[in-house]
């Protein structure tokens, strides 16, 4: 069963700063993809960044990155010039497809707090 | 171009009552999917449905809990006769096709259960 490891509960990071956030997930598939998905206090997920496993570049939005390991099956997420507005959780997702079906297995989160 | 609208925000229950929690999809989207996340966790998969049809069931109790995408009109999840331990956040999510599509989710029913 696919699986996703979030080991940091909480981080902070000074405004202007960049800061990393990690995740491992557990898959025996070769094909798949990855998401990065932003949950301010207002509830609303947002989606970060996505990655295609069978793409050797690592994604990019702005001042969001990846750091994509297929071989270590590790999909971390590098935000540089940390923002006021990047407080949120942060959920790390692998997409499951299986039988004509696709659903999102996520981690427990992140929470990360901006400070000024 | 509107996002996925979830309504109601907030839906408060008592016990044994009734809960209908409605979802329309982006315009254009014929792929939904419910998720429920419950305190302090990410979101957990409870269904997958295209228009009329279940596709994917898996996440979901198989008691008190049902899904539907008619044709016309928004997904509905209902949950009958419900207890405290179905106090969670319910989101919808919906793409515009699969093969790894980016999924994109309304902003969430919270339901509570005195």
């Amino acid at each position: 069963a696919q699986t996703v490891t979030q080991s940091q509960p909480e981080m902070s990071v000074q405004e202007a700063e960049t800061v990393t956030l990690s995740c491992t997930y557990d898959t025996s598939e070769n094909n798949y993809y990855l998401f990065w998905y932003k949950q301010p206090p207002s509830r609303q997920m947002i989606l970060v960044i996505r990655q295609e496993a069978y793409k050797q570049q690592n994604a990019t939005e702005n001042r969001f990155s990846v750091n994509f390991q297929k071989a270590a099956k590790s999909f971390s997420l590098k935000i540089s010039d940390s923002q006021l507005g990047d407080t949120a959780m942060y959920f790390c997702a692998f997409m499951k497809q299986q039988g004509g079906s696709e659903k999102l297995v996520f981690g427990k989160g992140t929470k990360l707090t901006v400070n000024p | 171009n509107a996002g996925v609208m979830q309504n109601p925000r907030h839906l408060v229950r008592r016990r044994g009552q009734e809960a209908r929690l409605r979802c329309s999809p982006m315009k254009g989207h014929s792929h939904v999917y419910w998720y429920r996340q419950l305190p302090e966790e990410g979101l957990k998969f409870m269904v997958y449905l295209q228009k009329e049809n279940i596709i994917d069931e898996s996440g979901m109790p198989k008691e008190r809990f049902s899904a539907e995408f008619p044709k016309e009109g928004p997904s509905i999840l209902r949950i009958q006769q419900v207890v405290r331990g179905d106090s969670a956040a319910y989101f919808c999510a919906s793409s515009f096709r699969t093969g790894g599509e980016k999924l994109f989710f309304g902003s969430g029913t919270q339901l509570s259960v005195l």
